[in-house]
Parts: C-alpha cells; sequence; structure tokens
C-alpha cells in the first residue's frame, strides 16, 4: 500500500501562494491521489482529487508529474481561514467496485500569518 | 446537503466496558469508513465496509469489530475498552472506489 511523506508543518502570510508537496514513491497503477483539510475539532473536508497532470477547482489545483510519485497541492492567495491540517490521500481502486484501502499521512499544518 | 452524523461528540467509559459508536450517514452510499486519529499519527484506518454485511480491516483492526446491518448506518464496537483506544474517532462515507469521503464531526472518547 502506498505511502504518503509531507512536510510536518508550514508558515505563510496572507495573499501567498502556498505549495504543499506529496511524496507517495510506491503508489500504484489505479490509484488517485486526493487532499483534504481538517480544521480543529471537525471531520476532514475533500479538497480535490486527481490522477495525472493537473487538475484545478474553485479552491485549489493538483499537479501531478508523469511518474506520479509526487503531487502538489497549491493554494492560491491564502486567507487565515485557511490556517488548518492538510492531507495528501492515495489509494481507491478507479472503476473498482469496492473501494480500496486509503491511507492518510500524517498531515501537514499550514499556519497562515497576518 | 450530505450529511453523516455520529451519535456523540463527547464520550467517557471505563476501563472494561463494551463501547459502541454509531454512525449515520443519508447520501444512500455504498462505502462506509471507521478511523481513529492521534496526535501526531494521522488518521489511522479502523474498519471499513463497502456493501451490508460486508467488512475489511483497515490497518489497525485489533481490539475493534464493526457492524453494518443496514446501509446507513455503520456501527464500531470495543468489546472492552482499554486506556489506549482513548481517541478521536471518524466515521466518513463514500459513493464508490477512490471517491470523495464524506466525514462526521468525529467522537472524542476517553477511557479512564
Amino acid at each position: 500500500l502506498a505511502k504518503t511523506t509531507q512536510p510536518i508543518s508550514m508558515d505563510s502570510y496572507e495573499g501567498q501562494e502556498v505549495n504543499i508537496t506529496c511524496s507517495h514513491n510506491n503508489i500504484a497503477t489505479n490509484d488517485y491521489i486526493t487532499w483534504y483539510q481538517q480544521f480543529p475539532s471537525q471531520g476532514p473536508r475533500f479538497i480535490i482529487q486527481g490522477y495525472k497532470t493537473k487538475v484545478t477547482n474553485e479552491v485549489a489545483s493538483l499537479f501531478i508529474p508523469a511518474d506520479r510519485k509526487s503531487s502538489t497541492l497549491s493554494l492560491p492567495r491564502v486567507s487565515l481561514s485557511d490556517t488548518a491540517m492538510y492531507y495528501c490521500l492515495v489509494g481507491g481502486e478507479e472503476g473498482s467496485s469496492n473501494t480500496g484501502k486509503l491511507i492518510f499521512g500524517q498531515g501537514t499544518t499550514l499556519q497562515v500569518k497576518p | 446537503d450530505v450529511k453523516v452524523t455520529q451519535s456523540s461528540r463527547y464520550l467517557v467509559k471505563r476501563t472494561g466496558e463494551k463501547v459502541f459508536l454509531e454512525c449515520v450517514q443519508d447520501m444512500d452510499h455504498e462505502n462506509m469508513f471507521w478511523y481513529r486519529q492521534d496526535p501526531g499519527l494521522g488518521l489511522r484506518l479502523i474498519y471499513f465496509s463497502y456493501d451490508v454485511k460486508m467488512k475489511e480491516k483497515g490497518d489497525i483492526p485489533e481490539g475493534y469489530s464493526v457492524s453494518r446491518e443496514k446501509k446507513e448506518r455503520f456501527s464500531l464496537i470495543l468489546e472492552s475498552a482499554s486506556t489506549n483506544q482513548t481517541s478521536m474517532y471518524l466515521c466518513a462515507s463514500s459513493s464508490g472506489s477512490g471517491n470523495e469521503q464524506f466525514f462526521g464531526p468525529g467522537t472524542r472518547l476517553t477511557v479512564l
């Protein structure tokens, strides 16, 4: 099962772009890459998911190189409310009716300062 | 609006007690999950279920069991609670493989 490695913590300032990189050297061919955000005393919340190249939605972009051994979550122009824990997740078998085992990494604590 | 609810936000039990944590989802999802979250260890998968009466072990199933008698409900059972099971327990559901998981608010369990 693919495990993930992320930085333990990152600091940023309001208005900056933040890039959080996740390593997943043993990613399987059919694994998705998914990122979640978690605030204290709440359950994690889905941010974005991708399989290869680049995915963009209204809150973030996800960059995945060709070898898929890493991925980068990009948060444009962060605000204080983006202070949270961010988890990189690999797993889930595309097209399967059964969910694959999913592994959350230790997460990255992002602190946005004014 | 999608919803995953958990029976309690906070629970205090004594060592040796049998503990039931209930999770209900209203999205008709096939998959349901139980995680525990501890400082410095992130989220770890205990058990998951991809259909009624079906279950699979996650990474840390020891000391836990689960029950899924109805599609919308997934229960986590601690047969004999121990102090090392003090943790935050999170339930989630999803509609299919690799799809977005929706999490409940969590149950903070303290075993004395």
